[in-house]
């Protein structure tokens, strides 16, 4: 059974820095693309960004810059690293993994609230 | 980057069959055969319904159905059920190697 299990989230101050981890198990995770979709409250899921296997990643513009995504295999664990955090970021993330350019199975999420 | 086009809302009764659109363009829908919806109950962790426009994974019900024209993909839902009520929402591959997700269609089953 494939599980992905998000922690790390939390309330950070505009401005801010917070990394977010997705731990993954019964996948094979270093021959898997991952990704990040986030969700603000009373709004639609984003996708925000993604990382295949090789380490190559590509963002959403709203966090180009001040997201980095990465993974480390040994571990079988993705994270998200956040900085220069605004308003806008605060919602639910949700680590999911690809397959046929799908995001296949999903987290149940960790929320990052941005507040001062 | 633009959402995907979704109604806001649909609504059935038990039993009944209702369709979701979902609109882009010659970018990401138009573009690919890589259109996939997910439900989503409040809550809890969203669940892939199909994939590749018209893929079922193991597991979901043959009552769920996908199909694409031009720039317009769509999910029918036959036979539906109270448990079938909650958000669902299409994603597309877009070019350079990116996704995006459609606003987002609340169904309520009557």
């Amino acid at each position: 059974e494939v599980q992905l299990v998000e922690s790390g989230g939390g309330l950070v101050q505009p401005g801010g820095s917070l990394r977010v981890s997705c731990a993954a198990s019964g996948l094979t995770f270093n021959n898997t693309w991952m990704h990040w979709v986030r969700q603000a409250p009373g709004k639609g899921l984003v996708w925000v960004s993604y990382i295949r296997s090789d380490g190559s990643a590509t963002y959403a513009d709203s966090v180009k810059g001040r997201f980095t995504i990465s993974r480390d295999n040994a571990k079988r664990t993705l994270y998200l690293q956040m900085n220069s955090l605004r308003s806008d970021d605060t919602g639910v993330y949700y680590c999911a993994s690809d397959a046929a350019y799908s995001l296949y199975y999903w987290g149940q999420g960790t929320v990052v609230t941005v507040s001062s | 980057q633009s959402a995907l086009t979704q109604p806001a809302s649909v609504s059935g009764s038990l039993g009944q069959s209702i369709t979701i659109s979902c609109t882009g363009t010659s970018s990401d829908v138009g573009g690919y055969s890589y259109v996939s919806w997910y439900q989503h109950h409040p809550g809890k962790a969203p669940k892939l319904m199909i994939y590749e426009v018209t893929n079922r994974p193991s597991g979901v019900s043959n009552r769920f159905s996908g199909s694409k024209s031009a720039n317009t993909a769509s999910l029918t839902i036959s036979g539906l059920q109270a448990e079938d009520e909650g958000d669902y929402y299409c994603s597309s591959y877009r070019r350079s190697n990116s996704w995006v997700f459609g606003g987002g269609t609340k169904l309520t089953v009557v």
